[in-house]
């Protein structure tokens, strides 16, 4: 059985704190990994694709990538109220997705 | 203006009802996927299409089915045999099935009364 793990949270931080979100999945033969963010009673918006081992930056996102210990960490800067949501981490198989059942970010201003 | 389309945004069921939900894509995707959410719970894979006129059950595909006679439109017909089908059903597509992003569609919330 195929699984994504992620912490519920909630995961609360201080506005321009640095939010760290953690998943760690189960398939080694995973190759891609995505970050969804979701608001409440919202779709999914992907936010961030990694596919190589290391780091990758968009912005105030940096998806960081190890399959060695098989663990993917979204990073995001400066947070702001409005990234307040539900982060969701997918690992990619033969040809579906493996949802985490996300974390849920809180930034107080 | 290019994306995923569904409908409706709100959807009431009656039980023992079939009710069809709609889901177009006018992205030139190939692969098309449906996914049911429940409160505090992950993504679950209903059905997936990777081309038109083929698609394969997902992870819980009991009381669902789908067709997939155009390349633009992926239906997803709740029968009366799911036995729980409150949920968000949410549809998405992706260029192709290998690793690829997935992109979704605002969602319909089916309630069934």
């Amino acid at each position: 059985q195929k699984e994504v793990e992620q912490n519920s949270g909630p995961l609360s931080v201080p506005e321009g704190a640095i939010a760290s979100l953690n998943c760690t999945y189960s398939d080694r033969v995973s190759q891609s990994f995505f970050w969804y963010r979701q608001y409440s009673g919202k779709s999914p918006e992907l936010i961030m694709s990694i596919y190589s081992n290391g780091d990758k930056e968009d912005g105030r996102f940096t998806a960081q990538l190890n399959k060695a210990s098989q663990y993917v960490s979204l990073l995001i800067r400066d947070s702001q109220p409005s990234d307040s949501a539900t982060y969701l981490c997918a690992a990619q198989g033969y040809s579906t997705l493996t949802f985490g059942k996300g974390t849920m970010l809180l930034v107080s201003p | 203006d290019g994306g995923i389309t569904q409908s409706p945004k709100y959807l009431f069921r009656k039980e023992g009802q079939n009710v069809t939900l709609s889901c177009e894509q006018n992205l030139n995707h190939d692969a098309m996927y449906w996914y049911r959410q429940d409160p505090g719970q992950g993504l679950r894979l209903i059905y997936y299409s990777q081309i038109v006129n083929d698609f394969q059950k997902g992870d819980i595909a009991e009381g669902y089915s789908v067709s997939r006679e155009k390349k633009e439109s992926f239906p997803l017909t709740v029968t009366s045999a799911q036995k729980n089908p409150t949920a968000f059903y949410l549809c998405a597509s992706a260029r192709d099935r290998e690793f690829d992003e997935q992109f979704f569609g605002p969602g319909t919330r089916l309630t069934v009364l």
